[in-house]
């Protein structure tokens, strides 16, 4: 079975700072991840995803996220962050296992981002 | 705008009830997810349908149904409420059932007193 690990619950940050949110899954199988945002009061939004090919993402609102194998990680950093991205972060996975998850999104408990001015 | 329509938005409702909510996938998604989202136990995924039929179930309890219907829209019915079950409940649709991403709807929140 997968798992996402979210290391930090809350990130506390000031505005035009650089941040990292960390993201660790465990899978046996071959994983596509994802990150998404949610605003208060809002659904989730896709930030960025990786499916193959360059392990550096990059996604929206100048967000990118590298997938390291050999660490299982999948850490998210933005060089210089706004009070707009104050939102809560999740990290996702999900497998190539068509028999068997579907597709399903397996989700990170969620770091809270806190940008500060 | 993710073209995933939720509702109600918010439903307020006593114990020992049943309720039903609405989704609305974008327009030509034949997958559906529902999820659940709660304070303790994060993002839980419940239940998925594929062109009307149901194709995976995650930490779906067995007071929880759901089904799609032929117009692709989806319904969870909760029923024998208890107050554990409050939580914002997210439905999410994708084009088929490969990984592409999932686009979420805003969510119903649900209170049970």
């Amino acid at each position: 079975a997968q798992s996402v690990t979210q290391l930090d619950s809350q990130v506390p940050v000031f505005e035009e700072a650089p941040v990292e949110l960390r993201c660790n899954y465990s899978s046996s199988v071959s994983v596509y991840l994802f990150w998404y945002v949610q605003y208060p009061n809002q659904g989730l939004q896709l930030l960025l995803k990786y499916l193959s090919g360059s392990t550096l993402v990059k996604g929206i609102n100048g967000f990118e996220a590298e997938f390291n194998k050999s660490q299982t990680s999948f850490h998210l950093r933005k060089p210089s962050v706004h009070i707009s991205d104050t939102a809560e972060y999740f990290c996702a996975v999900t497998t190539s296992n068509y028999g068997g998850s579907q597709g399903n999104l397996i989700f990170g408990k969620g770091t809270k981002l806190s940008v500060k001015p | 705008d993710s073209g995933v329509t939720q509702t109600p938005k918010h439903l307020i409702t006593a114990t020992g009830q049943r309720v039903t909510l609405r989704c609305s996938p974008r327009s030509g998604d034949l997958s559906v997810y529902w999820y659940q989202q709660s304070l303790d136990q994060g993002l839980q995924f419940l239940i998925q349908y594929y062109n009307g039929e149901e194709r995976a179930k995650g930490n779906i309890l067995e007071r929880f149904s759901a089904q799609q219907f032929p117009d692709l829209h989806s319904e969870l019915n909760l029923s024998s409420l208890e107050l554990g079950d409050s939580a914002l409940y997210f439905c999410a649709s994708r084009p088929g059932q490969d990984n592409s991403p999932l686009h979420f709807g805003n969510g119903t929140r649900l209170t049970v007193t």
